[in-house]
C-alpha cells in the first residue's frame, strides 16, 4: 500500500542556515511526488512537483528537492532559511486510479526558524 | 484567479445539529475532495467526487455525507454532529489530467 513517512516532526534551524527536510514513501508504481507548505491558519500551498524526469526539481522561495528511487526517498532542501520559512511542511505521493486522483500524505513536519 | 473557496471559515457547532460546509471552485477541476485535518497530523480523505451528482468514498467516511451539484460546488454534511468532528476541514480540486491538487483555506469546525 502507498505511504508516506516524514520521519522529522519538527526541525529547528537558524535563519540563514541550510535545510533539509526528510521525506520516504512507499508505493510500488512511478511515483509522482509534492512537497505543500501550511503557514499559520491557512490551507496547503504546492511548493514544488515531481513527474518522472529529472530527479531534481526545484520550486518557489529557493525550495528545491530531489527523488530518489534506490532509497523511496523525496527530500526538501534549501540553501539559506528565511524567517518567513516557518510553517508545516507536507509531503505527498499521487496516484492514479479509475475515477480517482488520490494524494497520500505525510504527517507534516513543523519547521521552526530560530533568530 | 483560479481558486477553491470554502465558507464559512469558522463553524461552531452543537453535538447531536446538522453541519453544512461549502466549497466552491473556479479551476474547472472535474476532481474535488473533502479532507480533515487534526491537530499535529496530516490530511485524511473524507469523501471525493470526479462527476457532478456523483460522489465516493474516501478513507474515513463515517459520519459524513457528501453532495456535488455542479462542477464547481461540494458539500460535506455532517447529520448529527459528534465531539470527534472537531477539526479543520480542506476542500480540494485538481484536473483529470494532473496529479497535483489545489486546496481552499479551511473551515475551523468546533463541535461543543
Amino acid at each position: 500500500a502507498q505511504s508516506v513517512t516524514q520521519p522529522d516532526a519538527r526541525v529547528t534551524v537558524s535563519e540563514g542556515a541550510s535545510l533539509q527536510l526528510r521525506c520516504k514513501y512507499s508505493y510500488f508504481g512511478t511515483p509522482y511526488l509534492f512537497w505543500y507548505v501550511q503557514y499559520p491558519r491557512q490551507g496547503l500551498q504546492l511548493l514544488l512537483k515531481y513527474y518522472p524526469g529529472d530527479p531534481v526539481v526545484q520550486g518557489v522561495n529557493g525550495f528545491e528537492a530531489e527523488f530518489s528511487k534506490s532509497n523511496s526517498s523525496f527530500h526538501l532542501r534549501k540553501a539559506s532559511v528565511h524567517w518567513s520559512d516557518w510553517a508545516v511542511y507536507f509531503c505527498a505521493v499521487s496516484i492514479k486510479g479509475n475515477n480517482n486522483n488520490r494524494i497520500f500524505f505525510g504527517d507534516g513536519t513543523q519547521l521552526v526558524v530560530k533568530p | 484567479e483560479a481558486a477553491v473557496t470554502q465558507s464559512p471559515r469558522s463553524k461552531v457547532a452543537v453535538t447531536g445539529g446538522k453541519v453544512t460546509l461549502s466549497c466552491h471552485q473556479t479551476n474547472n477541476h472535474d476532481y474535488m475532495y473533502w479532507y480533515r485535518q487534526d491537530t499535529g497530523h496530516g490530511l485524511r480523505l473524507i469523501h471525493y467526487s470526479y462527476v457532478a451528482d456523483s460522489t465516493e468514498k474516501g478513507d474515513i467516511p463515517d459520519g459524513y455525507k457528501a453532495s456535488r451539484p455542479s462542477q464547481e460546488n461540494f458539500s460535506l454534511i455532517l447529520e448529527l454532529a459528534s465531539l470527534s468532528q472537531t477539526a479543520v476541514y480542506f476542500c480540494a480540486s485538481s484536473d483529470a489530467l494532473l496529479y497535483e491538487q489545489y486546496f481552499g483555506p479551511g473551515t475551523r469546525l468546533t463541535v461543543l
